[in-house]
């Protein structure tokens, strides 16, 4: 059974730090992983999307990084903002089977002014 | 281009009633994926169609039953509500399964 683990569970920075959010799984044969974020009481906003056989993405200031034999997974986050402040939802797609998304619990991050 | 969209946007429920939530998927794509958040914790797959067929389903008991319309919307039916049902409900909708998953602003559903 993949098990999907996200570390820290918390994290508070002040403005303009650069910052690591990890996510760890334990099935490495999957076809994806997805970047999510979630605002409090809300959906969720899809941020990177990487294939298994992709090593990175990039959209504007995050960058996410994939390494399937080891069964790890980074979100940088450049320069943070306030309006960052929000829930990372890391998630995997198995390869096998029908297709559904395993989710970590979050990584629940404030960005201080 | 809509997104998904879901409805009601909350819901207050007691013990014991059904309840049925729905859910308008992103124009063209027909596979639908419900999926369960409680309060801190990361969402937990319900089941999926595709094409109106249910494609795959979690460790969910059968009192959680759905379909998926001609038009792909669907619905998820939750019967014997239980305190323990009171949660996020979101929708994601996909070209098919392995595409990239887009999720509405769910139901928050609360069991009294």
């Amino acid at each position: 059974k993949q098990e999907v683990t996200q570390i820290p569970a918390a994290l508070s920075v002040p403005e303009g730090e650069n910052l690591v959010l990890n996510c760890s799984f334990t099935d490495s044969a999957i076809y994806n992983l997805q970047w999510f974020r979630q605002d409090p009481g809300k959906g969720l906003t899809s941020l990177l999307l990487i294939q298994s056989s992709q090593r990175e993405q990039t959209s504007g200031r995050l960058n996410a990084s994939l390494d399937k034999s080891s069964g790890r997974s980074t979100l940088y986050i450049a320069a943070s903002q306030p309006g960052d402040s929000a829930t990372y939802l890391c998630a995997v797609n198995l390869a096998s089977g029908y297709s559904t998304l395993t989710f970590g619990k979050g990584t629940m991050l404030l960005v201080s002014p | 281009e809509t997104g998904v969209t879901q409805s009601p946007t909350h819901l207050i429920k007691t013990r014991g009633q059904q309840v049925t939530l729905r859910c308008s998927s992103q124009s063209g794509h027909n596979t639908v994926s419900w999926y369960q958040q409680a309060l801190g914790q990361g969402p937990q797959f319900i089941f999926q169609y595709y094409r109106e067929e249910e494609n795959g389903r979690g460790n969910f008991p059968p009192r959680f039953s759905g379909l998926q319309f001609p038009n792909y919307s669907s619905e998820l039916n939750v019967n014997a509500l239980e305190l323990d049902d009171s949660a996020l409900y979101l929708c994601a909708s996909s070209l098919d399964g392995y595409q990239p998953q887009h999720f509405g602003d769910g139901t928050r559903l609360s069991i009294l």
